[in-house]
């Protein structure tokens, strides 16, 4: 059940864009996306629902394909606080209802650099 | 800060010691999760409540596991005789659900700073 981030790493110069993947094989009820940085506990950016819905926090969005069951978050204009690994978190869609499972389950993430 | 505090933060303990950790959750949060955490992976699931109930326990989880919330509010995550694969960051997040999990505008999980765990 667990998604499948990617690309695993990105590296760019600031103001340069990024799109990071993440799917799943299951039908799925929400995505999460966080950022971690490096000996921290993960930041919650975003989340999403099904139904195509996009999000957007400043210059980072992101958006959600039930149908191909991924979603994608867009980092725009990047800067330098934005490196960190990026985290997509989650939740399958059970039974007939069409409820969640409750809980997350993460993706490896994408660790994201952006130099100056 | 998230409101979701965790203590001890670091913890070094020697292998066969057990060791404890604590969860406060946001207050009025009613479900509250347990990850762990290694270099260079995502968070794992561990356990989580709903209320006090614990409903669903990973298979990761050994029976050298165990984790309570007595009475909904805190949690407590204890390991014993603790092996050097323990050692990890172990997080606790909370949220609201209701009703088989339907999400409601706000619920996000939030995540504590989490508990390192050394095992030498």
């Amino acid at each position: 059940q667990q998604p499948v981030q990617s690309p695993q790493a990105v590296i760019l110069r600031e103001g340069e864009d990024a799109v990071i993947n993440c799917s799943s094989s299951k039908a799925l009820y929400s995505v999460h996306w966080y950022r971690q940085k490096h000996g921290e506990a993960p930041v919650f950016l975003m989340i999403l629902l099904k139904g195509g819905e996009q999000k957007g926090h400043e210059k980072i969005s992101a958006s959600f394909n039930e149908k191909k069951q991924q979603s994608s978050l867009y980092l725009t204009a990047s800067q330098l606080s934005y490196s960190g690994t990026y985290f997509c978190g989650t939740e399958i869609i059970v039974g007939n209802s069409g409820g969640s499972n409750y809980k997350l389950t993460f993706g490896k993430g994408t660790l994201l650099t952006v130099n100056p | 800060d998230t409101g979701v505090s965790q203590d001890p933060r670091h913890k070094i303990t020697k292998r066969g010691q057990n060791v404890t950790f604590r969860c406060d959750p946001i207050s009025e949060h009613n479900r509250l999760y347990w990850y762990r955490q290694t270099l260079g992976q995502g968070p794992e699931f561990l356990t989580y409540f709903q209320n006090e109930a614990q409903l669903e326990k990973s298979r990761l989880l050994s029976d050298r596991f165990s984790a309570e919330r007595p009475k909904g509010s805190f949690s407590t995550l204890e390991i014993q005789r603790t092996e050097q694969g323990d050692s990890a960051m172990y997080l606790c997040a909370s949220t609201n659900r209701w009703d088989r999990g339907f999400f409601r505008d706000g619920n996000t999980i939030y995540f504590g700073e989490g508990s390192w765990l050394t095992v030498v």
